[in-house]
């Protein structure tokens, strides 16, 4: 089984609608992200969790929110979508462990917002 | 403000074609520069995390090094299945991000048999 699971794979919706994006992990880590990627952008971090009580906004946060619903679980909601939220969608955990901490990414959500 | 910047954005190499992939960065202390690979509509998979200039690791035809401005992923003799899209990222050990990962755009890599 995948340590980090992303549901939905693939979602079309339509402008104005709420979604949400769920992230699940069985690898124990303390920390997730959300991430979106967009052609010729890059990956560009939401919003992060350090733990279940501590959510921080990311680079691009504007038009989304999170839940971090216990250790393992980590949701992404649009509010009201709109076509330029179209993108990748990735979720990451990481255990925060000194110096060395690594980010591992999940399988990804394909977004596309008429 | 924490940048990365990675050359040659495609790179198209003939199978047994030994090559190199680029990743400048500017960071304000560097905690660790990580590369990644990713196949189209998947996740970045981890491949090597580098913490000090001079450090390198390798991983079957993979090689990463790490100097105080670029990293350098040296690919020997690639396969076909060697072809994806490589990302740097880096990670500071100041500011308000709290380390969080800066991302390059990626380099796409194709190897033709």
């Amino acid at each position: 089984d995948a340590d980090v699971t992303q549901t939905p794979r693939n979602r079309i919706t339509k402008t104005g609608k709420r979604i949400m994006l769920e992230c699940s992990q069985t690898k124990g880590h303390d920390r997730m992200y959300w991430y979106r990627q967009d052609p010729g952008l890059g990956l560009r971090l939401i919003y992060y969790s350090f733990d279940v009580k501590d959510i921080n906004k990311g680079e691009i946060s504007d038009g989304y929110s999170v839940s971090r619903q216990a250790q393992a679980k980590f949701s992404l909601s649009l509010e009201s979508a709109i076509p330029n939220q179209t993108a990748l969608y990735f979720c990451a955990t990481s255990l925060a462990s000194g110096n060395q901490e690594t980010q591992y990414f999940g399988p990804g959500t394909r977004l596309l917002v008429l | 403000e924490d940048q990365v910047t990675q050359s040659p954005e495609a790179l198209r190499l003939q199978e047994g074609e030994s090559s190199s992939l680029n990743c400048s960065y500017t960071v304000s202390g560097l905690r660790g520069l990580f590369w990644y690979r990713q196949d189209p509509g998947k996740g970045p998979e981890f491949l090597f995390t580098l913490y000090s200039a001079g450090e390198e690791k390798e991983k079957e035809r993979l090689k990463a090094t790490l100097t105080k401005k670029e990293s350098f992923l040296h690919i020997t003799a690639p396969k076909p299945e060697d072809s994806a899209t490589y990302l740097c990222a880096v990670q500071g050990l100041y500011g308000g991000s709290q380390g969080n990962l800066i991302f390059g755009k990626g380099t796409k890599l194709s190897v033709k048999p």
